[in-house]
């Protein structure tokens, strides 16, 4: 079965300060990866998917990450965090290939941006 | 705004109530989702559906019933709930995709705060 780790729980940078929010997932086979953003009070936001091609994946609102296959991680980054960036921020995977693929969430990270 | 759209936005409810979530989307999108989310923790699949048939279903207990009466639809039947029931379910939908239902981005609506009393 798969799984998805998101060891920071809760983050608080400042603005302009910059973010890399780690995730790791543990499958051996090929998977898709996914980062989605919820706002407080909003519903959950696609900010940037991995299926394939260049590890390095840019998502809306200048966040990007990169796909590690041999560490199995796909990180989030920012360069310069906004107060507006406050949000819980969920990582997801979901393998490919035959059998169940059922979308798989990490615990979630807070992010807390202080003006 | 979300594209998907669920109703109510809030429901309080007693055990013995049978009461309907639903979700509409109008992206054309073959595979629609049920997620479960309880405070400060992710989103748990529920049921999946896939050209309106019933493709997952995560061992939810038999008081949830989905009902997918069309492309568009999703319903979430509740009867007999327990107070740990009390949650955000969340509705997704996504392209059906080659890879599968899961294989497409999903796109989630505001979910329906549910309470049970």
């Amino acid at each position: 079965a798969q799984s998805v780790s998101q060891h920071n729980h809760h983050v608080i940078l400042s603005e302009a300060a910059s973010l890399e929010l780690g995730c790791n997932y543990s499958y051996g086979g090929t998977v898709n990866l996914f980062w989605y953003v919820q706002y407080p009070g909003q519903h959950l936001q696609l900010l940037l998917k991995y299926f394939s091609g260049d590890p390095l994946v840019k998502g809306i609102k200048g966040f990007e990450a990169e796909f590690i296959k041999s560490k199995f991680s796909f990180n989030l980054r920012k360069p310069s965090v906004q107060w507006s960036d406050t949000a819980e921020y969920f990582c997801a995977v979901n393998a490919r290939g035959p059998g169940r693929r059922a979308l798989t969430f990490g615990s979630g990270t807070r992010l807390q941006v202080q003006p | 705004d979300t594209e998907v759209t669920q109703t109510p936005k809030h429901l309080v409810m007693g055990m013995t109530n049978k009461k309907s979530l639903k979700c509409e989307q109008h992206m054309g999108h073959r595979a629609m989702y049920w997620y479960k989310q309880k405070a400060k923790k992710p989103p748990e699949l529920m049921f999946v559906y896939s050209y309106e048939k019933l493709s997952i279903n995560e061992s939810v207990p038999s008081r949830f019933s989905p009902e997918c009466p069309n492309s568009s639809l999703l319903n979430l039947h509740l009867h007999a709930l327990q107070p740990e029931d009390s949650a955000l379910y969340l509705c997704a939908s996504s392209q059906a995709g080659q890879g599968g239902p899961m294989s497409s981005p999903l796109h989630f609506g505001n979910g329906t705060r549910l309470t049970v009393t």
